[in-house]
């Protein structure tokens, strides 16, 4: 099993459409979670960190369940610059190791 | 300023040469990190380093050897390139959780 599963889509959305991903993760022992977002031939970057107890940040909604080892990242209203692949990330709690997801490709068409 | 640059941003090179990465960052973080991603956009961890010690080696072939001067600095040496070494490479630091990436090296073997 994969340390962090995501769905590799891609996600073809309208403008202004939500769309919800989903991520999981093996290690019951991670101690921190993140969304980054990967643009075409670029780095990553941090989209912004997921806490137990759902964080916001304008259009972007994350959600962490440690019951489940689930974690959710929801994009209301999309954007055209949307566009990217989101990658979800655990960080394992045995060093600094910080383990990617195969990431979800999100296409927003006009 | 540049918060964390690697190069050569591009690498082409043949079968069986010896090549150096170089990763310096200005952050002051602790921990820095090497990545691979390769064709199927997968983004693997191969090294981590915190204050100069190797934390994390995750089964990489001893042709890739790591290398932290000091603190702000990680090379990534590469002996007796193979095909399938070609992959884009990322530097990566790091001070408590999430990580800041570098522009990445497109290395291609030929």
């Amino acid at each position: 099993r994969k340390e962090v599963e995501q769905d590799p889509g891609p996600f073809n959305v309208p403008e202004g459409a939500t769309v919800a991903f989903n991520c999981t993760y093996s290690n019951s022992a991670s101690q921190s979670f993140f969304w980054y977002r990967q643009d075409c031939r670029k780095e990553p970057k941090l989209l912004m960190s997921v806490y137990s107890s759902g964080n916001e940040d304008g259009r972007f909604t994350a959600q962490l369940n440690r019951a489940s080892q689930y974690i959710s990242l929801l994009i209301r209203d999309s954007k055209l610059s949307d566009s990217a692949t989101y990658l979800c990330v655990v960080n394992i709690l045995y060093g600094n190791k910080l383990v990617f997801g195969a990431g979800t490709i999100l296409r927003v068409k006009s | 300023d540049t918060a964390v640059s690697q190069t050569p941003k591009y690498l082409v090179t043949q079968m069986g040469n010896d090549k150096s990465i170089k990763c310096e960052q200005n952050l002051g973080h602790d921990t820095m990190y090497w990545y691979k991603q390769d064709s199927k956009k997968f983004l693997k961890i191969m090294f981590s380093y915190n204050n100069k010690e190797l934390i994390i080696n995750e089964t990489v072939p001893n042709r890739f050897s790591p290398k932290s001067p000091d603190k702000a600095h990680l090379n990534l040496h590469i002996n007796s390139l193979e095909l399938g070494d070609s992959a884009v490479y990322f530097c990566a630091s790091s001070r408590d959780s999430d990580a800041f990436f570098g522009q990445g090296t497109r290395l291609t073997v030929v």
